[in-house]
């Protein structure tokens, strides 16, 4: 397996408040990427990153921020969580040959 | 508009035949395409992958076929087992890192 935590497991919050959530990878690979799922849609990419403190938008950006100051932690900001983000979130790590590699996810649940 | 698409959300198969997954795509850009299995509270697990530039790629009991002029790939499981009942996804790749995801299709090997 490849070795990607993240953190926490399980989240219940509040509407309104701030959320971060961690990836940590031990494989030192360069891209990582944070992923929402939900019934009906599959995944879908929120951010992603392609190094340390370079970072991009993907389809579902709007509501989330991210940041990488190291190569092995990429964290996901809801910077004011709304129930519509209520969702499980996957990050995923890749080393270079376009196949991706996730981590267990975390369930976010936004009352 | 979904550019890649699963329209079974669910197939049930018989232990020891044959499982058929089907997906479509809308975007001729696409030129890598990827099949994961997810477990329930588990992230997902890479399978298989094929490049644009070849129609068969196989991995034991696992074969994805492309037609490229249908825009259609299919994942074949030969033969099915108990341990392959998981949910599937499809994706596909235009630009590098952005994968896009199908809705996912829910497989049961039954006994």
């Amino acid at each position: 397996d490849a070795g990607i935590t993240q953190s926490p497991r399980h989240k219940v919050t509040e509407t309104g408040t701030p959320v971060t959530l961690r990836c940590h990878q031990t494989e030192n690979h360069r891209y990582m990427y944070w992923y929402r799922q939900d019934p009906g849609h599959g995944l879908r990419l929120i951010h992603y990153s392609y190094g340390v403190k370079d970072t991009d938008k993907g389809e579902v950006s709007d509501g989330y921020s991210v940041s990488r100051s190291k190569t092995e932690d990429f964290l996901l900001t809801l910077e004011s969580a709304t129930s519509s983000q209520t969702s499980v979130y996957f990050c995923a790590i890749e080393d270079g040959s376009y196949e991706q590699y996730f981590g267990p996810g975390t369930r976010l649940t936004v009352t | 508009d979904q550019q890649v698409k699963q329209n079974s959300p669910s197939l049930s198969v018989q232990e020891g035949r044959i499982s058929i997954l089907n997906c479509d795509y809308t975007n001729s850009m696409f030129d890598y395409f990827l099949w994961y299995k997810k477990y329930p509270a588990e992230g997902p697990t890479f399978l298989i992958s094929i490049s644009s530039i070849k129609d068969k790629n196989e991995d034991g009991r696992f074969t994805v076929f492309l037609n490229k002029s249908a825009k259609h790939l299919s994942l074949h499981i030969v033969p099915s087992q108990p341990g392959d009942s998981a949910v599937y996804f499809c994706a596909a790749s235009a630009i590098r890192g952005k994968l896009i995801f199908g809705q996912g299709t829910e497989l049961s090997v039954k006994p």
